[in-house]
């Protein structure tokens, strides 16, 4: 089985605090994905990668880096934690384009709140 | 751009009966993928069913079936035989390519609620 994990389930900082979210995936995918889930706006693209130091801004990429030095991580950073930054964030892993009709396979999720 | 419409925030079903939730979307393309997600209450997301655009024929996946009307942007789920454990957020998404990469597009999603 296909297997995404994250660094924590909960995490709680500090406004101004600089944040990194891990996500490992087990499965040699290339591309990983990182989303932010919100009530009532359902999940929204932040950053995607396609292959190592490889990246590519999403729908809301304002106030995030990510990076990716491994195939398998995908960090995902806040430079200087927000609260408007409070929100799940989901990270997701899927094979390349071409090997069949795939899926995107979604890690369990951190639930981050930023006081 | 493409958008995907989820029109119902909630949606309630006694256990054993069948519920359709609705999604629509917006696109140009005329090849994609569309998809149905589900998470349960603090768990992953996982796939329940998955259409290629260009096939006709509904996909149906056990208890879980579409109804794909291209013409219409329509990609409703249904459900037969509803259990509690199909209490969940079901999210509608749609996937198309651009270059060399891929978009996952995501509705608003639909919480479903089943009554015993």
């Amino acid at each position: 089985d296909v297997k995404v994990t994250q660094s924590s389930r909960y995490l709680v900082k500090r406004t101004g605090e600089k944040v990194f979210l891990e996500c490992v995936q087990d499965m040699d995918h290339e591309n990983m994905f990182w989303y932010r889930q919100d009530p009532g706006l359902g999940l929204r693209l932040i950053y995607f990668s396609y292959d190592v130091k490889m990246k590519e801004k999403g729908d809301i990429p304002e106030g995030y880096s990510v990076s990716r030095e491994k195939k398998e991580r995908f960090s995902l950073i806040l430079e200087s934690a927000s609260t408007n930054q409070t929100s799940m964030y989901l990270c997701a892993s899927s094979p390349l384009r071409g090997q069949g009709l795939y899926e995107q396979y979604f890690g369990p999720g951190t639930r981050l709140t930023v006081t | 751009a493409q958008t995907v419409t989820q029109s119902q925030p909630e949606m309630s079903v006694q256990e054993a009966e069948t519920v359709t939730l609705s999604c629509t979307y917006d696109t140009s393309e005329s090849d994609y993928y569309l998809f149905w997600y589900k998470q349960p209450p603090s768990r992953q997301m996982i796939l329940v069913i998955r259409q290629e655009a260009y096939k006709q024929q509904n996909a149906t996946e056990n208890r879980f079936s579409v109804n794909f009307q291209k013409a219409a942007k329509s990609f409703s789920l249904k459900i037969s035989d509803s259990q509690l454990g199909d209490a969940a957020m079901y999210f509608c998404a749609y996937r198309r390519y651009q270059g060399g990469s891929e978009k996952l597009v995501f509705g608003k999603g639909t919480k479903l609620t089943v009554n015993p």
